[in-house]
């Protein structure tokens, strides 16, 4: 089954914008992830927060993590095209030996 | 370095048929661990392995084999290839001590 859950499922904004996307999860975690796929690629990790942390930062990239709500976000300032790609959360779970559950992913279209 | 690599890039069975999807990386890294990806549901862990010898289960391995003789590589067997197994598949590792993944760049796969 799957840990996460992604909203919104497509985005798509002008370049310079922000891009915000939200992830859900279900169980108590030791950390939550956040990797970019661009299309017919491989998935690259963007920025890790863990349980004990409510914000980090990276680049243009701002993540939250609400711990009570099991639920984060990954903020995407002045977004440009080759932001275009999906994104997705992955959890690891407490107690689960640090393996990994996907979400479902948010693709994110930046235009020009 | 080459990082994580997979072979072939694409492939295409009939069904009944058998073969072996290689994996290979050159970090040293001790974690590894095959997903495969569907439209609409993420990633879904199939096997994975915490060091050369040893190897586990994961979300969906019915239909798959993994081995791990070596630290570099970590092939992933499909005994009988069903219309089912139709995705595209990823290799990542990770060192011990770190939760970041590093990905293969996929293999997709089509069963006839």
């Amino acid at each position: 089954s799957q840990q996460g859950e992604e909203d919104p499922q497509a985005l798509s904004i002008q370049e310079g914008e922000n891009a915000t996307m939200n992830c859900s999860y279900k169980t108590s975690i030791n950390n939550l992830q956040w990797y970019r796929q661009n299309s017919g690629r491989g998935l690259v990790h963007l920025i890790l927060i863990r349980s004990n942390e409510r914000e980090k930062h990276s680049g243009r990239l701002r993540v939250t993590l609400d711990t009570s709500k099991k639920s984060s976000s990954l903020l995407i300032t002045a977004s440009r095209a080759a932001d275009t790609a999906s994104y997705f959360c992955a959890t690891a779970r407490t107690g689960g030996g640090n393996k990994l559950t996907f979400g479902t992913g948010t693709q994110l279209k930046v235009e020009l | 370095n080459a990082g994580v690599t997979q072979t072939p890039k694409f492939q295409v069975l009939k069904t009944g048929q058998s073969m072996t999807l290689q994996c290979a990386q050159d970090m040293n890294h001790e974690y590894m661990s095959w997903y495969r990806q569907d439209p609409g549901m993420g990633l879904r862990l199939i096997h994975y392995s915490v060091g050369a010898g040893i190897t586990d289960q994961g979300e969906v391995p019915n239909g798959y084999n993994v081995s791990r003789s070596t630290t570099e590589d970590f092939p992933l067997r499909l005994l009988s290839a069903a219309p089912s197994q139709t995705s595209v598949y990823f290799c990542a590792s990770r060192p011990q001590g770190s939760d970041t993944q590093y990905f293969g760049p996929g293999t997709r796969l089509t069963v006839l």
